[in-house]
């Protein structure tokens, strides 16, 4: 049973074009968040949401805009995608921000290519 | 800003030797501090954390160590294996109340020479 998963895996698209990203986990958390990994390997986050509720909201264009139509779903639409923006996207969640146990769980990436 | 960083990027370890990885922070409000390992190809995985109450966790095979004062974490494992390569990152978060995000460092790659 996959814990957090994220589709598609892969995506490959053009400059311009809008996608989304979806997530979901069965873990029962209340926390899911979205970063962002460079060709550096660094991960950035970029948003979390707390039952529904976004809670952290880095320095993102306002191109991206996450949705969060329950606690165990987090999706990410993105619109006109740059040339920058291709990296790894991955999904995560966790019992609870607030909770003292903050392990993370990571879902497989999704690999985004901009051409 | 605050920030997490690794002192090597790359390490090479003979399989069956001992690793270990380390990690400067800066924020000293931090409490939580966590390693993950990230395989290729995949999203990183929980290893072991540490909360700043303590100066030493072990689990299997792996042993984290924090020292406060200079504000460095290390990440040990012993008789290290090929199934131990992958990308190593601390992350840590800081106890200020409310939500706090956890900020991942810039990740060490392990290297292991059968």
């Amino acid at each position: 049973d996959t814990a957090v998963s994220q589709t598609p895996k892969y995506l490959v698209t053009q400059m311009g074009n809008d996608k989304s990203i979806k997530c979901e986990q069965n873990l029962g958390h209340d926390t899911m968040y979205w970063y962002k990994q460079d060709s550096k390997k660094f991960l950035k986050i970029m948003f979390s949401y707390n039952n529904k509720e976004l809670i952290i909201n880095e320095t993102v264009p306002n191109r991206f805009s996450p949705k969060s139509p329950d606690k165990a779903h987090l999706n990410l639409h993105i619109n006109s995608l740059e040339l920058g923006d291709s990296a790894v996207y991955f999904c995560a969640s966790s019992q609870g921000a607030r909770s003292r146990v903050e392990t993370q769980y990571f879902g497989p990436g999704t690999r985004l290519l901009v051409l | 800003g605050e920030s997490v960083g690794l002192h090597l990027p790359t390490l090479s370890v003979q399989e069956g030797d001992n690793s270990i990885i380390n990690c400067a922070y800066s924020n000293s409000a931090s409490d939580y501090f966590i390693w993950y390992k990230q395989e290729s190809g995949k999203g990183p995985q929980f290893i072991i954390d540490i909360r700043s109450n303590m100066d030493k966790r072990q689990g299997q095979r792996v042993t984290v160590l924090l020292n406060k004062t200079v504000k460095h974490l290390s990440l040990q494992i012993a008789a290290t294996q090929p199934g131990d390569s992958a990308v190593y990152f601390c992350a840590e978060r800081p106890n200020s109340g409310g939500y706090q995000k956890v900020t991942f460092g810039t990740g060490t790659k392990l290297q292991v020479i059968p």
